[in-house]
This record gives C-alpha cells, sequence and structure tokens, in this order.
C-alpha cells in the first residue's frame, strides 16, 4: 500500500539531545499527524496540523506542516529516556471526511541515559 | 480519559482457523476504523465504518476477511482462513465528528495475532 517516506529510520541519542525526523511525499496532504508507539501498544497522537506552515508545539514536541503540503517534520528537544519509542507521521490524502490516513514506515528512537 | 477498546489482546492460533476480534470506539464517535501493521512498517487501513456502513473497504482481503458493526457501536473484525501471513498487530481507531472536518483519529491498543 501507499506509504510516506519517513527519515532517519532509527535514532540512537544521548539523553538531553535534540532530536529531528521528517515525512515527505509525492502527494499533497490536508493534514498531518503524529503518532508515537511503544512496543505491543497502539499509537498515541501527539500532534495534529492542519494548515500549511502550522507550527504547533506540545511540550518539548514541535511539528511543523510544510509549505508545499507534502512534508512535515517533529523535534523533540532535550531528550529523556521516556522519549523511546516509534514515532509516525500520517498525513490525509483525499479531501472531504473520509478521514483515510496513510503512515510512513516509523522512526524507531532510542536513549541512552 | 475515553479509550478505545480491544479484545483479545494477544490471540495465537492455526492456519486455516477462524479468529475475531473486537473493537468499542469512544463514545460517541461515529467512524470506526481497522488497521493491519506488520512488524517494522506503519499501520495500513483495511476497513473504515461511518455508524454502521462501510465506507471503505478497498484494502481488505474480502475471500477472507469480514467486518461488521452492525449496530453502529462496536465492531468485530473476522478472519477465516487464517494464513501464515496475517500475524501482524490490529488496530482499532475511531474519530468523533466535530465542526472544521477535525481529521484525529484515536487508537486501540490493539490485537497482536501470530499464526502458526
Amino acid at each position: 500500500g501507499q506509504q510516506l517516506n519517513q527519515s532517519p529510520q532509527s535514532m540512537f541519542i544521548q539523553e538531553g539531545e535534540d532530536v529531528s525526523m521528517n515525512c515527505t511525499s509525492s502527494s499533497i496532504f490536508n493534514t498531518w499527524l503524529w503518532y508515537k508507539q511503544e512496543p505491543g501498544e497502539g499509537p498515541v497522537l501527539l500532534i495534529a496540523l492542519y494548515k500549511a506552515g502550522e507550527l504547533t508545539s506540545n511540550g518539548r514536541l514541535t511539528a511543523q506542516f510544510g509549505i508545499t503540503r507534502k512534508d512535515s517534520f517533529l523535534n523533540i528537544s532535550a531528550s529523556i529516556p521516556s522519549d523511546v519509542g516509534i514515532y509516525f507521521c500520517a498525513g490525509q490524502l483525499n479531501p472531504g471526511n473520509t478521514g483515510k490516513l496513510i503512515f510512513g514506515q516509523g522512526t524507531t528512537l532510542q536513549v541512552k541515559p | 480519559e475515553a479509550e478505545v477498546a480491544q479484545s483479545p489482546r494477544y490471540k495465537i492460533t492455526e492456519k486455516s482457523q477462524a479468529v475475531a476480534f473486537w473493537c468499542d470506539p469512544i463514545s460517541g464517535h461515529a467512524t470506526l476504523y481497522w488497521y493491519r501493521q506488520i512488524l517494522g512498517q506503519g499501520p495500513e487501513l483495511l476497513v473504515q465504518f461511518q455508524d454502521e456502513s462501510v465506507v471503505d473497504d478497498s484494502q481488505l482481503p474480502k475471500d477472507r476477511f469480514s467486518a461488521e458493526r452492525l449496530k453502529g457501536v462496536d465492531s468485530t473484525l473476522k478472519i477465516q482462513p487464517a494464513e501464515l501471513g496475517d500475524s501482524a498487530m490490529y488496530l482499532c481507531a475511531s474519530r468523533g465528528e466535530l465542526a472544521g472536518g477535525n481529521n484525529e483519529q484515536f487508537f486501540g491498543p490493539g490485537t497482536r495475532l501470530t499464526v502458526l
């Protein structure tokens, strides 16, 4: 099925470092969502973006909806061990209200205390 | 806090057997989704319901998979017969209908299926 290009695939960082990951697509999206998933659990919504250029923060997390509407990035500042998990971007491809999401392949984040 | 409920959390079955998964969305959410997530990949939509009606089942392998949401509340996803390649996490999500077309989907904890 269709998926977004998410990078990097994995990251291993030191506690306290900042993290950046991004998603790109050949298609235009009208909504971008970022989720975090821990082993054996479902994805948990972190941030939702609805307008091109929008910059939204949630605590130490900041995400932006790209101007071209074909990309988005997520930054995590001052990482802590509980940030460990898999981060997924998801875009809504179709206009209207069907809500179907297309997901990236995920970025696995590991934080060394 | 309202949550999407799923059961069972884990299921081990032998190939050719039938399996069923249950989902109870957040109260009042009209839209319900079933996704399949293969290890190491992002979730992929299998079927979407609006109330009791199927909106999108284009990616559902209809020869062996079926889904229903008879009263527009909880939903069941069935696989019969199960195949080795069906081993995956099956996720249910729901979305409320808010002004402005809010597209925030909330996921349940998933059912991890292993087919032997």
